[in-house]
């Protein structure tokens, strides 16, 4: 089993549609939970970071962090499709270590 | 601000051969990781320096080494190169332990044939 699990997608929403990106972890240390997005041929980029249950808003985007379930999600509502890329969903332990999923392709059709 | 920079952006090697990829971390930072991105997967942790010391390892060989400089930047260095080597390289910098994440460069793609 792998440490950080991503719905494996393909995901595509039509534009202005809530896309809903999934992520579980196995490791209870886990202390911090991020969400970047990475565009074809591109690095990760930050968008969002957890590290209280509960939900966390930035503009369009939502952070869900559930530590009891040990999930992890993302809203983003009024897709765009600008926000055509790959989600990849990390977990950060208290020693500091990334651990990264597979990712999740999104595509936002116009 | 300069964000985080690698060196070179581009590598082709052969088998068997050694390869040193370069990282400046973003201004402020102090902790510099490094990961392997193949193709289709997320990026996969090597190891992280702090304080000029490897502070963490992934499940890498010995074959992959690397050093942090007192001014915070760091090298990966690749002995005996493999086929399977051939991915992108990524550095990626942070404050301390990275509560509030990382921030990447732009990445080393390394060929190897």
């Amino acid at each position: 089993q792998k440490e950080v699990e991503q719905n494996s997608g393909p995901l595509s929403v039509p534009e202005g549609a809530i896309a809903s990106l999934n992520c579980t972890y196995s490791d209870r240390g886990s202390q911090s939970f991020f969400w970047y997005r990475q565009y074809s041929g591109k690095s990760p980029e930050l968008i969002m970071f957890i590290y209280s249950n509960g939900d966390k808003e930035d503009g369009r985007f939502t952070a869900q962090l559930n530590k009891a379930s040990q999930y992890v999600s993302l809203l983003i509502r009024d897709s765009q499709p600008s926000d055509s890329a790959t989600y990849l969903c990390a977990g950060n332990t208290n020693a500091g270590k990334s651990t990264f999923g597979d990712g999740t392709t999104l595509t936002v059709k116009p | 601000d300069a964000g985080v920079t690698q060196s070179p952006t581009h590598l082709i090697k052969t088998r068997g051969q050694q390869v040193t990829l370069r990282c400046s971390p973003k201004s402020g930072h102090d902790t510099v990781s490094w990961y392997q991105q193949a193709l289709g997967q997320g990026p996969q942790f090597i190891f992280q320096y702090y304080e000029e010391e490897e502070r963490q390892r992934g499940n890498f060989p010995d074959r992959f080494s690397g050093h942090q400089f007192p001014n915070y930047s760091s090298e990966l260095n690749v002995n005996a190169l493999l086929l399977g080597d051939s991915a992108l390289y990524l550095c990626a910098s942070s404050y301390g332990r990275g509560k509030d994440g990382y921030t990447f460069g732009s990445g080393t793609r390394l060929t190897v044939v």
